[in-house]
């Protein structure tokens, strides 16, 4: 499979815990995002990295998000003291540049209970 | 604020009709739109991008329509088919500049066979 890969599917946990997401984008491609997505709404922007260096990040990424890529593969999005208001499907997407448009991973379902 | 405002919310059409559907942005310094088109479970999936140097694209039963003036560009699914029911978002990005994508709340299409 040469699609992106995210890692796990489905995360249920309780609130105040801290988790962890894992994105493995195509080989080839420099560029990997992470989006967040709610029910009925369309994708937010997280985070971008270029290679291992994190080019830009939302205000939605508060002090309890972190993400990394730290040799320029794959990407984890950590998440510390979970709120319920984290529940969200956590896509992660790459590209070898914007002309040729995203790929996004199947993401990762969170609920926080 | 929403940078990138889509409708309807939802659209049910025969199957072998045509699905049409609209999006409005703000910002005039957009000058990347692609259509993503998602299924339950999955990432979303780039079908169509146009920049603002042409009016229309066409791929296939894909049609993006583009009006610089209006701020607006939109969809066309001629011959809708059944699997064609998913639901459909808009984006919009600055080519040359930041390459996170706005996107808009999405529109589910319902194709009756």
């Amino acid at each position: 499979d040469t699609g992106v890969s995210q890692d796990p599917r489905h995360k249920i946990t309780k609130r105040g815990q801290n988790v962890t997401f894992r994105c493995d984008p195509i080989s080839e491609h420099n560029r990997l995002y992470w989006y967040r997505q709610t029910l009925g709404q369309g994708p937010e922007f997280l985070t971008y990295f270029q290679n291992e260096a994190q080019l830009e990040k939302s205000r939605l990424l508060s002090d309890r998000f972190s993400a990394e890529r730290p040799k320029g593969s794959f990407s984890t999005l950590e998440i510390q003291r979970t709120e319920q208001g984290d529940s969200a499907m956590y896509l992660c997407a790459s590209s070898r540049g914007q002309s040729e448009g995203y790929t996004f991973g199947s993401g990762t379902r969170l609920t926080v209970v | 604020q929403q940078q990138v405002k889509q409708s309807p919310q939802s659209l049910i059409v025969q199957k072998g009709g045509i699905s049409i559907i609209n999006c409005a942005y703000e910002n005039t310094a957009f000058d990347y739109f692609p259509w993503y088109q998602q299924f339950p479970g999955k990432g979303p999936a780039l079908l169509i991008a146009i920049r603002p140097d042409v009016s229309e694209k066409k791929e296939g039963r894909f049609t993006i329509s583009f009006n610089k003036s209006a701020k607006q560009f939109s969809l066309h699914i001629m011959d809708s088919q059944p699997g064609d029911s998913a639901t459909y978002f808009c984006a919009a990005s600055m080519f040359s500049g930041s390459e996170k994508l706005v996107f808009g709340k999405g529109m589910k299409l319902t194709v009756n066979p």
